[in-house]
């Protein structure tokens, strides 16, 4: 059982480049996330989506795009990267079921091992 | 708005000594508390949750929370570290009020160095 996976593990890129970061999950999960982790400022939520065919943003999403390509993939796209991006990202899953007018947000994220990504 | 502090940049315990790892939060609602613990090089791992009921909650590797309502504090505690527990400990909170997203906030971490 994989779990989450992220590829690739390592980037570098120069300023105004674009890359996408993929990510897919084997645990049958409806609710897909991607973070950035930064040192002294913990994870922050870039997008998430909660079942599949939706998407929204979260805390510090300019600068990014998501695609929910189907249940098990959720990638990350930079546009026209920067220096500010520098950074480790990881995607998450968690089993949130979304049956009509009811949420659940009792349930543990599984994470990936993280891209380390560096622009130059 | 929902929030996690984490007051402690590095918390150093002697290996067999009992360690906790502080934790506060806020948010409007009831809250749903996690810890998450992070290896180097390696993504976060569930350790435990707080949803309602038993105020001490037991996790994975012999780690415990006590959630404190009046504090709001949700501290991690375990009786006799090990050398293995050295790791960066992330606390996070949910608003379970049902008018939230789903968005998880996280605290900015704690390093545990458990020293032989």
């Amino acid at each position: 059982n994989a779990g989450v996976t992220q590829t690739p593990k390592f980037q570098v890129l120069k300023t105004g480049q674009s890359m996408t970061l993929q990510c897919a999950q084997d645990m049958n999960h409806n609710s897909m996330y991607w973070y950035r982790q930064d040192p002294g400022m913990g994870l922050r939520l870039i997008y998430y989506s909660a079942s599949e065919g939706t998407t929204d943003k979260g805390e510090v999403p300019n600068g990014y795009n998501v695609s929910r390509l189907n249940k098990r993939e959720f990638s990350l796209r930079l546009e026209s990267a920067a220096p500010s991006q520098t950074s480790v990202y990881f995607c998450a899953s968690s089993e949130v079921s979304l049956p009509p007018g009811q949420r659940f947000y009792n349930s543990p994220l599984h994470f990936g091992n993280g891209t380390r990504l560096t622009v130059t | 708005a929902q929030s996690v502090a984490q007051p402690e940049d590095q918390v150093n315990v002697a290996e067999g000594n009992p360690l906790t790892v502080k934790c506060t939060y806020s948010v409007s609602g009831n809250p749903y508390l996690f810890w998450y613990v992070q290896y180097p090089n390696r993504g976060l791992q569930f350790l435990l949750k707080y949803i309602t009921g038993d105020n001490l909650v037991k996790g994975s590797y012999g780690f415990e929370a006590e959630f404190n309502k009046s504090q709001t504090s949700f501290h991690l505690k375990k009786p006799s570290a090990l050398v293995s527990d050295s790791a960066l400990y992330f606390c996070a909170v949910r608003d379970g009020s049902g008018a939230g997203s789903y968005q998880l906030t996280f605290g900015k971490g704690t390093k545990l160095s458990v020293i032989p």
